[in-house]
């Protein structure tokens, strides 16, 4: 069985550019989270996803981040324009149920690097 | 809020020995989730060990092994017979109704 799929793994840009995530969840897994982990540190909600809605999104910051999950399958977390401080690794998770609480499987990650 | 603390930046350990790695989380709930998660320098976190708060058995999984004492909010880690594979960061995460809460992160670093 395919695990979550992200891309791009690393991705390098200016300061004020725009950039965004892909996200390819577990088949089958209904929830989906975006999850950003500063060095040094443990990973921190931004956003969840179950089906195409946006149950959790307390956490984003909604000036500058986007995320969508069209069809309730993969899903793209977008920033713009990026600022110097996002500098993180995003990570993406799903698992498989929506009701309750179930195990969260993670992607590689996607390491941004912000100049 | 649910807090997740874990007070070890950094443990060392040979190989084939045992480490314990420490883990306390404060919460009104009372029921909720615990988990291990490793993340080698690959970056890839990938899931330990599982423990539901209303089980009073321990999880065991191989070589890696629970001590859940929920009076105390305390969930700590024993890997046994440590192998050089096991050299990543751990974390202690804490999840209720889909909210993970994570922990700062325990370096493993297993020597030969």
């Amino acid at each position: 069985e395919a695990g979550v799929v992200q891309s791009p793994r690393y991705k390098i840009i200016e300061k004020k550019q725009p950039v965004a995530f892909w996200c390819n969840p577990i088949s089958g897994h209904n929830t989906l989270y975006w999850y950003r982990q500063n060095l040094g540190q443990g990973p921190e909600l931004l956003i969840r996803y179950e089906n195409e809605e946006a149950v959790d999104d307390s956490q984003l910051p909604k000036d500058r981040f986007s995320a969508e999950r069209l069809k309730g399958v993969d899903s793209t977390l977008k920033i713009q324009p990026a600022e110097l401080g996002d500098s993180a690794v995003y990570l993406c998770a799903s698992s498989a149920l929506t009701t309750a609480t179930d195990t969260q499987y993670f992607g590689p990650g996607t390491r941004l690097t912000v100049l | 809020a649910q807090t997740v603390t874990q007070s070890q930046p950094e443990m060392s350990v040979q190989e084939a020995e045992t480490v314990t790695l420490s883990c306390t989380y404060d919460t009104s709930e009372s029921n909720y989730y615990l988990f291990w998660y490793k993340q080698p320098p690959s970056r890839q976190m990938i899931l330990v060990i599982r423990q539901e708060a209303y089980k009073q058995q321990n999880a065991t999984e191989n070589r890696f092994s629970v001590n859940f004492q929920k009076a105390a909010k305390s969930f700590s880690l024993k890997i046994s017979d440590s192998q050089l594979g096991d050299t990543a960061m751990y974390f202690c995460a804490f999840d209720s109704w889909g909210k993970l809460q994570f922990g700062a992160g325990t370096q493993v670093v297993v020597t030969p």
